[in-house]
Formats: structure tokens, sequence, C-alpha cells
């Protein structure tokens, strides 16, 4: 069963706005990374946050994590027609493996 | 650096019919993976291995096998493929895999996938 859900399912926004969007998880995490895909190829990592951290930032990428809550945040600030991708968040338990979620598609309109 | 590599990008099966999708990494990666992405469902895992000479189940093995053959490659096939198998299938090569390990290490890269169609 997937660990990680993305919210929302999909944003459209115009270039030069904020996206941001939202995983949630069911049970506690070694680490969280969020990935991208675009259209036909595969995922690409973008960031790592560790458990014990609350915010990482990485260019333009800022990604929150609150493990009361069981949830992080990515946050693309500045967003570039090249954002446009499928964004997933993938959590590392203590079985070793990542489990994905279904993914936010987001369109940046020119 | 090609990274990872899978072959064939596209292949179209009748169902009962077998086949193996090939991955090999040139990273010098000790875990590999394959995975499966279906619309709506992300990636579910369906084998990996966690170094040369060990593979593992995943979440969905049912109807797969898989083999290790070195440290670079590591194959999925599917014995008698069914219409439910039609997939996007995508391999992926980390550094490590243990708990403990640096996070740099966890990493997973993917390779382009291969879009199977079973009819």
């Amino acid at each position: 069963s997937q660990q990680g859900e993305e919210d929302p399912q999909a944003l459209s926004i115009q270039e030069g706005e904020n996206a941001t969007m939202n995983c949630s998880y069911k049970t506690s995490i070694n680490n969280l990374q969020w990935y991208r895909q675009n259209s036909g190829r595969g995922l690409v990592h973008l960031i790592l946050i560790r458990s014990n951290e609350r915010e990482k930032h990485s260019g333009r990428l800022r990604v929150t994590l609150d493990t009361s809550k069981k949830s992080s945040s990515l946050l693309i600030t500045a967003s570039r027609a090249a954002d446009t991708a499928s964004y997933f968040c993938a959590t590392r338990s203590n079985d070793y493996k990542l489990s994905f979620g279904a993914g936010t598609t987001v369109t940046v309109r020119a | 650096n090609a990274g990872v590599t899978q072959t064939p990008k596209f292949q179209v099966l009748k169902t009962g019919q077998s086949m193996t999708l090939q991955c090999a990494q040139d990273m010098n990666h000790n875990s590999m993976y394959w995975y499966r992405q279906d619309p709506g469902m992300g990636l579910r895992l369906i084998y990996y291995s966690a170094s040369e000479g060990t593979t593992d189940k995943g979440e969905v093995p049912n109807g797969y096998n898989v083999s290790r053959l070195n440290k670079r490659e590591f194959s999925l096939r599917l014995e008698s493929a069914a219409p439910s198998q039609t997939s996007v299938y995508f391999c992926a090569s980390s550094e490590r895999q243990g708990l403990f390990s640096l996070e740099a290490k966890n990493i997973q890269y993917f390779g382009a996938g291969t879009r199977l169609s079973v009819l």
C-alpha cells in the first residue's frame, strides 16, 4: 500500500508564481524524498529531508517536514515552464524501501 | 554517463507470452529495484535487490521473477503475461540500502522506463 499521498492531484499556475504541494504519510519514517517526473521520462531525485529536520532548501525548492502531523510540503518558487512535471513524495521507513505517493501534476502556463 | 539503461522502451505482448525486461547501471551501485507505474497509483515496488546475489519481494511481486545477473544488471521476467500487467516499468538503483547509510547513498536513480501493453 502507498505510504505517501500528495495533495492536490493537479495544479495549474502562471509562470513566476509559486507552487505548493503537500504529502501526507501514515507510519514513522527515516527520511522523506521528493522526486520529479517529466512526461514520458523516469523519476529524478530533487531533495531529501531527514526525520529530525524541519526545513530544507535547494535552489528554488523549499521542503518542510512535520513529523507530528506526518506531513511534508514542497514549495517551488518563481516557477518556470520547465517546472511542468509530476512531483512525487517518497518515504523511507525502517524496512529500507521507498514508498511513493500517487503524485501531483504541475502545469506552469507561460 | 548512461546511468540506468532499460531495454526495450516499448513492447506489446499477447496474453500468455513471456518476456524479460533488461536493466543495467554503470554507477557501481549495490542496490537495484523494479517498479511499475499505473495511472493514479504512483510507483509500486515489484522486486528489489539490496546487493549482488540477493533479491526480495516488494509490494506487488505476483506474476514476476527477477535475476540479479551481476552487480550491473537486474532483469525482470514475465513468464505468462496478463492484461493486468499492462503498465510502465521502471528500474532504479542506489548506492546503498542500509538504514544507517548516509542519506545520499539511499537516493534512487531511475531509468527511462519500459512501456508494456498486454493484449
